[in-house]
């Protein structure tokens, strides 16, 4: 299995609302990442985390919270965002040196299309 | 701020040419990337060539990297209306406790029939 998987596809959501988007790959990467990506821009690294911990946060808002709860699975926790957060957020997995140098390919998912009025 | 450009920023050809896009990044490098993303969906791994490499051909892909300029070059051979797709180049660099990608803006391909 060389997917990874997201959902949901498309999310619609309020300023007030809280919502969450779910990553998952089970090809036994321990490295996984959060990227957002706007339109006609190249992706934006978020966060990092290597083998479930945290290692890297792009000082993102914290509107934005980043779970890891096992090697599999990847969370991103929405709340009280604003319209300019609207964007397509994209998961990522890759096998981790162990160094957490990104020596080998990332695995993309498809993609959550996150709109937020 | 992204480590690497590509140019150009927009390419049209015609269906049997080749496409040759180009990268440029700032600080040393312990490999470079391609990755193609179609419209609106993930991104797709193409191609890693290592400081040390030269060269890196895989099908109708051929990369170059030329770590004294600091560039990299992605040639699509004999392309097809399939290859349109936005293509980027990616380094690794050291972001604080760890290291990261940095995506380069990307070139966008659109081969015709």
């Amino acid at each position: 299995d060389t997917e990874v998987t997201q959902t949901p596809k498309h999310l619609v959501m309020g300023m007030t609302n809280k919502k969450s988007l779910k990553c998952e790959q089970h090809m036994g990467h321990r490295a996984m990442y959060w990227y957002k990506q706007k339109a006609k821009k190249p992706p934006e690294l978020m966060f990092v985390y290597s083998y479930e911990k945290l290692s890297i946060n792009e000082s993102v808002p914290s509107r934005f919270s980043p779970e890891c709860p096992n090697s599999s699975l990847l969370n991103l926790h929405l709340h009280a965002l604003q319209p300019e957060d609207s964007a397509l957020y994209l998961c990522a997995s890759s096998q981790d040196s162990g160094r957490g140098r990104p020596e080998n390919e990332q695995f993309f998912g498809p993609g959550t299309r996150l709109t937020v009025l | 701020s992204q480590q690497g450009e590509e140019d150009p920023q927009a390419l049209s050809i015609q269906e049997g040419e080749n496409a040759t896009m180009n990268c440029s990044y700032k600080t040393s490098i312990n490999n470079l990337q391609w990755y193609r993303q179609n419209s609106g969906r993930g991104l797709v791994h193409l191609i890693l060539i290592r400081s040390n490499e030269r060269e890196k051909h895989s099908g109708r892909l051929r990369v170059t990297l030329d770590t004294s300029k600091k560039s990299s070059s992605l040639l699509i051979t004999a392309s097809r209306a399939a290859d349109t797709a936005s293509y980027f180049c990616a380094t690794d660099v050291v972001r604080n406790s760890g290291y990261a990608l940095n995506f380069g803006k990307g070139t966008s391909l659109l081969v015709t029939p």
